[in-house]
């Protein structure tokens, strides 16, 4: 099992690009989410997805698409990249359920927006 | 709502001292809590969670729901516990998001 995996594991874009994040599991996890990482504000929730079709907002969606058409993928969007959206990016999968608390987290991406 | 406090940044604590970790949660129902780690850039991994009520590598937890309180405990710090760690909260709804604390880093002195 290569567990989650996200690439790529670094970017620079320039302010108004546009590009995706991706992250796989092989674990055949339903939950799936992203986190921002950000020094002095700790993991910040940005989207989640509970199974295939079904995605919601986290604490700081705004900027941000996701989608899940499979269960092993969850790619996170970047519609206008803006200084701000400069962090490390998790994105993390578990089973569901409350046995399921367990986060798998993957490698992360490091995005820098100039 | 659910929020999870961990009141330090910054821990420094010198090699061989004991170490706590604070942990506070606001939540009105019976949660589970988690600690994460997080080594220097590496990616986050589960500590202990609460209702395993095991030590590992030399940390334990208690769950006080009476100070609604997870604070993380290692009698003897060592080099190699310098991490940023991470208490979390999930709620009695199994498919709702954990909930992080903002983190403190650890930093053990020799």
């Amino acid at each position: 099992n290569a567990g989650v995996t996200q690439t790529p594991k670094f970017q620079v874009l320039k302010t108004g690009q546009s590009m995706t994040l991706q992250c796989a599991q092989d674990m055949n996890h339903e939950y799936m989410s992203w986190y921002r990482q950000d020094p002095g504000m700790g993991l910040r929730l940005i989207h989640y997805s509970v199974g295939a079709g079904i995605t919601d907002q986290g604490e700081v969606p705004n900027g941000y698409n996701v989608s899940r058409s499979t269960t092993e993928d969850f790619p996170l969007r970047l519609l206008s990249a803006a200084p701000s959206q400069t962090s490390v990016y998790f994105c993390a999968s578990s089973l569901p359920g409350r046995a399921g608390g367990t986060q798998y987290f993957g490698p992360g991406t490091r995005l820098t927006v100039l | 709502a659910q929020r999870v406090t961990q009141p330090e940044k910054l821990l420094s604590v010198f090699k061989g001292a004991p170490v706590e970790l604070k942990c506070n949660y606001s939540y009105s129902g019976s949660p589970e809590l988690f600690w994460y780690v997080q080594y220097s850039r590496q990616r986050l991994q589960l500590l202990l969670r609460h209702i395993s009520r095991e030590s590992i590598k030399g940390f334990t937890a208690d769950l006080n729901k009476g100070e609604t309180s997870f604070h993380l405990k290692k009698p003897f710090a060592q080099e190699e516990d310098s991490a940023m760690y991470y208490c979390a909260l999930s709620p009695n709804s199994g498919n709702t998001p954990l909930v992080f604390g903002k983190g403190t880093r650890l930093s053990v002195i020799a």
